[in-house]
């Protein structure tokens, strides 16, 4: 199975901020990455797909980057909706599995 | 608008099976998979598998085979992740989410995801 590991763990960071979150997959997955956020009590949400494609109506605040092994996220200037969790996820390969997350706070 | 809309809570004793459904709207139900993810208290995302809505082919997670079953309803596109001889580590938040057929591996992107179905297991 492919591992995906991410940094931070966890990461405190002020409003205006631009944060970088990283995901490293354990073999080569290609631009098979997507991102998710979720926020407190709530279901996850798609942000960004195949790596670096904006899903609709998510701020472009928000945008990806890498390919193979090595993937981020990056929010460019915090606003104080960002403070969540976001997920990274493979889709490479079977079964498609997720990174253990970073919890984003507030500085 | 596209929305997912999973059955309410559950609490069963050891041993015992759940039934978790999943109903869709605003789309063709049978022009996307339907995944299930759980999540246990306090951790990450857990994939458990897939259920194609227009074959009713399925596959799942190797961990999970042979306890659990995914079905669908098309009248009622609905979903439904069956899962079987329950123990205290199945104690998690049980989510459907939305998917195209996959291209490669055995998923695409996820979006948009039920508002998940807590499973608690308990004597």
């Amino acid at each position: 199975d492919i591992q995906m590991t991410q940094s931070p763990s966890s990461l405190s960071a002020s409003v205006g901020d631009r944060v970088t979150i990283t995901c490293r997959a354990s073999q080569s997955i290609g631009s098979y990455l997507n991102w998710y956020q979720q926020k407190l009590g709530e279901a996850p949400k798609l942000l960004i797909y195949a790596a670096s494609s904006l899903q609709r109506v998510v701020p472009p605040r928000f945008s990806g980057s890498g390919s193979g092994t090595d993937f981020t996220l990056t929010i460019s200037s915090l606003q104080p909706e960002d403070f969540a969790t976001y997920y990274c996820q493979q889709s490479s390969r079977t079964p498609p599995s997720f990174g253990q997350g970073t919890k984003l706070e507030i500085k | 608008q596209v929305q997912l809309m999973q059955s309410g809570a559950e609490v069963r004793r050891p041993g015992a099976s759940v039934k978790v459904s999943c109903k869709a709207s605003g789309y063709t139900f049978t022009d996307y998979y339907i995944h299930w993810v759980r999540q246990a208290p306090g951790q990450g995302l857990e994939w458990m598998g897939w259920i194609n809505p227009n074959s009713g082919g399925t596959k799942y997670a190797q961990k999970f085979q042979g306890r659990v079953t995914m079905t669908r309803d098309t009248s009622i596109s609905t979903a439904y992740m069956e899962l079987n001889r329950l123990t205290s580590d199945d104690t998690a938040l049980y989510y459907c989410a939305r998917d195209l057929p996959p291209v490669v591996g055995d998923s695409n992107w996820y979006d948009p995801w039920g508002q998940g179905t807590q499973v608690t297991v308990s004597s």
